[in-house]
C-alpha cells in the first residue's frame, strides 16, 4: 500500500524558510510514469497546488510562488522535499505532499502537517 | 495559467437531494479534470478521474460528466456522508489549479 508521510517543523519564524520533507512507501519514487508534488490549504481556505517533481529532477512550480520554492528528490530514501523561503503568515497552511499521476490527476495523498508561521 | 472557477462556493441540502456541483476552465482542459471529496482535518479523497470515471469503491451515487471549459459533479441521493467540501482538479497543462471548492452542509 502506498503511503506519504510528511515531516518537518510546525512552526517557521517569518522571513525564515520552511522545510518540509515526504517519505513515500510502499512504492518507489523512481518511477517514470508519476511526479510527486506538494500542495497547501491556509485555513479556511482552498487547495493551492505549489510544485512537483519527476524523480530524474525535472521540476514544475506555481508561478507566484517560483522565485521563493525548491522542491528536490532523494531517491536513495525514496523522499522528496520543499523548501520555501521568506516565509509570511500567508504561508501558514496544512502542507500536503502526494504522488501526480499526469493522465489521472493526484491520486495519492499524505495526511498533510499544519505549519504555522509565526514569531 | 488555467484558471478554475468552481461553483457554487456553498451548499445546504438535505439527505436525499440531488446535487451538482460545476467547474468551468478558462481554456480547453479536454478530460483532464479530477474532483475531490475532502473533510474535517483528512487528505482529500479522489472521487472521479478523467471528468467522467468513478474511482474504485466510490459509491455509483457519484458521477462527473463534460469536457473542454465545463464540467458537473453530481451526487445523485445525498448522504449523510457526503457533508463535505468538494473540489476540482485540472492537470491538463502545469501550474495545475484547483477549483475554490464547494462546501456541503446539512439544511
Amino acid at each position: 500500500q502506498l503511503l506519504l508521510q510528511e515531516s518537518g517543523p510546525g512552526l517557521v519564524k517569518p522571513s525564515e524558510t520552511l522545510s518540509l520533507s515526504c517519505t513515500v512507501s510502499g512504492v518507489s519514487i523512481s518511477t517514470t510514469s508519476y511526479r510527486w508534488g506538494w500542495i497547501r490549504q491556509p485555513p479556511g481556505k482552498g487547495l493551492e497546488w505549489i510544485g512537483s517533481i519527476h524523480y530524474k529532477g525535472r521540476t514544475n512550480y506555481k508561478p507566484s510562488l517560483k522565485s521563493r520554492v525548491t522542491i528536490s528528490v532523494e531517491t536513495s530514501k525514496n523522499q522528496f522535499s520543499l523548501r520555501l523561503s521568506s516565509v509570511t503568515a500567508a504561508d501558514t497552511a496544512v502542507y500536503s505532499c502526494a504522488r501526480e499521476s499526469y493522465s489521472y490527476g493526484i491520486d495519492y495523498w499524505g495526511q498533510g502537517t499544519l505549519v504555522i508561521v509565526s514569531s | 495559467d488555467i484558471q478554475m472557477t468552481q461553483s457554487p462556493s456553498s451548499l445546504s441540502a438535505s439527505v436525499g437531494d440531488r446535487v451538482t456541483i460545476t467547474c468551468r476552465a478558462s481554456q480547453d482542459i479536454r478530460n483532464d479534470l479530477a474532483w475531490y471529496q475532502q473533510k474535517p482535518g483528512k487528505a482529500p479523497k479522489r472521487l472521479i478521474y478523467a471528468a467522467s470515471s468513478l474511482q474504485s469503491g466510490v459509491p455509483s451515487r457519484f458521477s462527473g460528466s463534460g469536457s473542454g471549459t465545463e464540467f458537473t459533479l453530481t451526487i445523485s441521493s445525498l448522504q449523510p456522508e457526503d457533508f463535505a467540501t468538494y473540489s476540482c482538479l485540472q492537470h491538463n497543462s502545469y501550474p495545475w489549479t484547483f477549483g475554490q471548492g464547494t462546501k456541503v452542509d446539512i439544511k
